[in-house]
């Protein structure tokens, strides 16, 4: 168990539907970061937030967006989903070695 | 722009023998470089990291790792591979802004009993 909780493990859910996605950092953490993996795009970072705040952009969609709350879990929100979004994202929270990673939230887009 | 280039997809060697998984960067700055394996159906797990210091930089499961700044490399190596040490690897730098992570596709390490 790295520390980092990821909530659901796995989603299937339908065209233009919109999803959430729920982690909670290592205890102590105040950075979240989240990261898209799938097959042709490889692992790409999304956003990064820290205590609360947006610290950095990657290549998100407009159609994503997320958020910190004040106990520092993470919400990642994708909505009209496309079959394209079909992924796996990942959560990250900073440790002095780089990254704790969560185990994923699989996404399936039907 | 930082970025890393990880040459090849897959690389198949058997157990026993040594594996090197190659990575070539191209950072400004002083560069930092990690390497994180990814297990299936799992998160990535941290292996190993260069800041500065030794340029030959030991990490997790026996795995090492030769910062080479006139070939701007970072190739990870074992002396000995297992068939368990299958995996994704990454080699990863920061961002220009140095707030994140950059991750790519990847080099699928198998290896054969």
């Amino acid at each position: 168990d790295s520390g980092v909780t990821q909530t659901p493990k796995h989603l299937i859910t339908a065209t233009g539907q919109r999803v959430t996605l729920r982690c909670s950092p290592r205890s102590g953490d105040l950075s979240v970061y989240w990261y898209q993996q799938s097959l042709d795009q490889g692992l790409q970072f999304l956003i990064q937030y820290y205590n609360g705040e947006e610290r950095a952009k990657g290549n998100i969609l407009e159609r994503f967006s997320a958020q910190q709350f004040p106990d520092l879990h993470s919400e990642l929100n994708l909505s009209s989903l496309e079959l394209g979004d079909s992924a796996l994202y990942f959560c990250a929270s900073s440790a002095p070695d780089g990254y704790t990673f969560g185990s994923g939230t699989r996404l399936t887009v039907v | 722009a930082q970025s890393v280039a990880q040459p090849e997809d897959q690389v198949n060697v058997a157990e026993g023998n040594p594996l090197t998984v190659k990575c070539t960067y191209s950072v400004s700055g002083n560069p930092y470089l990690f390497w994180y394996v990814q297990y299936p159906n799992r998160g990535l797990q941290f292996l190993l990291k260069y800041i500065t210091g030794d340029n030959l930089v030991k990490g997790s499961y026996g795995f090492e790792a030769e910062f080479n700044k006139s070939q701007t490399s970072f190739h990870l190596k074992k002396p000995s591979a297992l068939v368990s040490d299958s995996a994704l690897y990454f080699c990863a730098p920061p961002n220009q802004a140095g707030t994140a992570l950059i991750f790519g596709k990847g080099t699928t390490l198998s290896v054969s009993s």
